[in-house]
This record gives structure tokens, C-alpha cells and sequence, in this order.
């Protein structure tokens, strides 16, 4: 069965400090990726998504994310967090096997640290 | 926006109760989901709905079914709720592949 990985559980990072959240999934073809992110309290939101064209995407609040089909891979980044960036982050995947629904990673715990 | 609507916050039933979830979504959506979410799994897709009075299992369709007899709302059934189903339950809508879901804010059902 297809499958999404998120294998960082749990990230502790001081404010300033660079991040970088992995994704991989295992599906040869076509698929469109997505990021979420869930606030403390609060539902999850798009974060950003790709569907084709270049392989780097920018979203909200200063994040990105790369496609790398060779790898299978749509690994999350920000440059410089904040500590309003704590919150948990799930990576899905839709893959064109008919089915509408997404598949979601098991998410990454982001804590930062003023 | 688009509001996706959980009609309990918090929610706490008896093994054995039958539990209704409902969703109800205000923007015309054509699909549909519930999702339950718990520590470590991430979300995990229970069932779906393309349109009215269709539905698809998801991957864990075990001990739920749905209801989908309005295009605005989508509901989650516990036949007989059992311990092992406490968890926080979220319903999703979209209009088409290209944008993404929106989410409720989510039910926490407890089953004690």
C-alpha cells in the first residue's frame, strides 16, 4: 500500500535556527504534495502545495518546500523560525490512483524555543 | 471562507452507544471526509464521499459508517462504540483536486 513517512517525530529548535522537516512517499507515480500545519488548539491549515512546474514551492509565513522525484521526496524548510512556529506539521500526498482523498504522514512535533 | 462545521467539541459515550459525528460545510463542496487523528499515527482516513448518498471506505472503515443524504453534510457513525475508537475525529471538504482541504476543528470523542 502507498505510504507517506515523516521521520522526524518530534524537533526542538531555538528561534533563528534553520529547519528542515523530511517527507517521503512511496508511490511511482504521478502525486501531488501538500503540507499542513496544526496550531495548539487550532485546525489544521495549508501551509503550501505542489501540483506541477517547479520543483520548489513557497507558502505562507515563510516556508517552502522541494519536490525531488527521484528521492520521492517533498521535504518542508524555513529559513529562520519563530517561536509562533511551534505547532505539528503532517505532509500529504495524493497519488492518481482514482482515489480523491489524501494520505497524511504521521506528522512532525516542531517545538520552538525563545 | 469556506467553514467546515464538527458539531461537538468535546463528546463522552458509554461502550456499546451508538455515536453520531456530524459535519456540515458551507461552500457547496463536492467531497467529503472524516479522518480520525491520534498521537504518532497522524490521520487516518475513515471514509469519503464524492456526492450525495456516495461513499467510498477509507482505510480504517472498520466499526464506522456514513451518511451523506445533503451535499452540506457528511455524518460519521459509531455502530457500537468501543474503547479503542477514543481519538479526535476530523472532517475535511474540498471542491477539486487542485486545492487542498478545509478542515474542522475536530470532535474529541472519548468512549468510556
Amino acid at each position: 500500500a502507498q505510504s507517506v513517512s515523516q521521520h522526524n517525530h518530534h524537533v526542538i529548535l531555538s528561534e533563528a535556527a534553520s529547519l528542515e522537516l523530511g517527507c517521503n512517499y512511496s508511490y511511482g507515480g504521478t502525486v501531488n504534495l501538500f503540507w499542513y500545519v496544526q496550531y495548539p488548539g487550532q485546525h489544521l491549515q495549508l501551509l503550501l502545495k505542489y501540483f506541477s512546474g517547479d520543483p520548489l514551492v513557497k507558502g505562507i509565513k515563510g516556508f517552502e518546500a522541494e519536490f525531488i522525484k527521484s528521492k520521492f521526496s517533498f521535504n518542508l524548510r524555513k529559513p529562520s523560525v519563530q517561536w509562533s512556529d511551534t505547532a505539528e506539521y503532517f505532509c500529504a500526498v495524493r497519488m492518481d490512483t482514482g482515489r480523491r482523498a489524501l494520505t497524511f504522514g504521521s506528522g512532525t512535533r516542531l517545538q520552538v524555543q525563545p | 471562507d469556506v467553514k467546515v462545521t464538527q458539531s461537538s467539541r468535546y463528546l463522552v459515550k458509554r461502550t456499546g452507544e451508538k455515536v453520531f459525528l456530524e459535519c456540515v460545510q458551507d461552500m457547496d463542496h463536492e467531497n467529503m471526509f472524516w479522518y480520525r487523528q491520534d498521537p504518532g499515527l497522524g490521520l487516518r482516513l475513515i471514509y469519503f464521499s464524492y456526492d450525495v448518498k456516495m461513499k467510498e471506505k477509507g482505510d480504517i472503515p472498520e466499526g464506522y459508517s456514513v451518511s451523506r443524504e445533503k451535499k452540506e453534510r457528511f455524518s460519521l457513525i459509531l455502530e457500537s462504540a468501543s474503547t479503542n475508537q477514543t481519538s479526535m475525529y476530523l472532517c475535511a471538504s474540498s471542491h477539486d483536486r487542485v486545492h487542498g482541504y478545509t478542515f474542522g476543528s475536530g470532535t474529541r470523542l472519548t468512549v468510556v
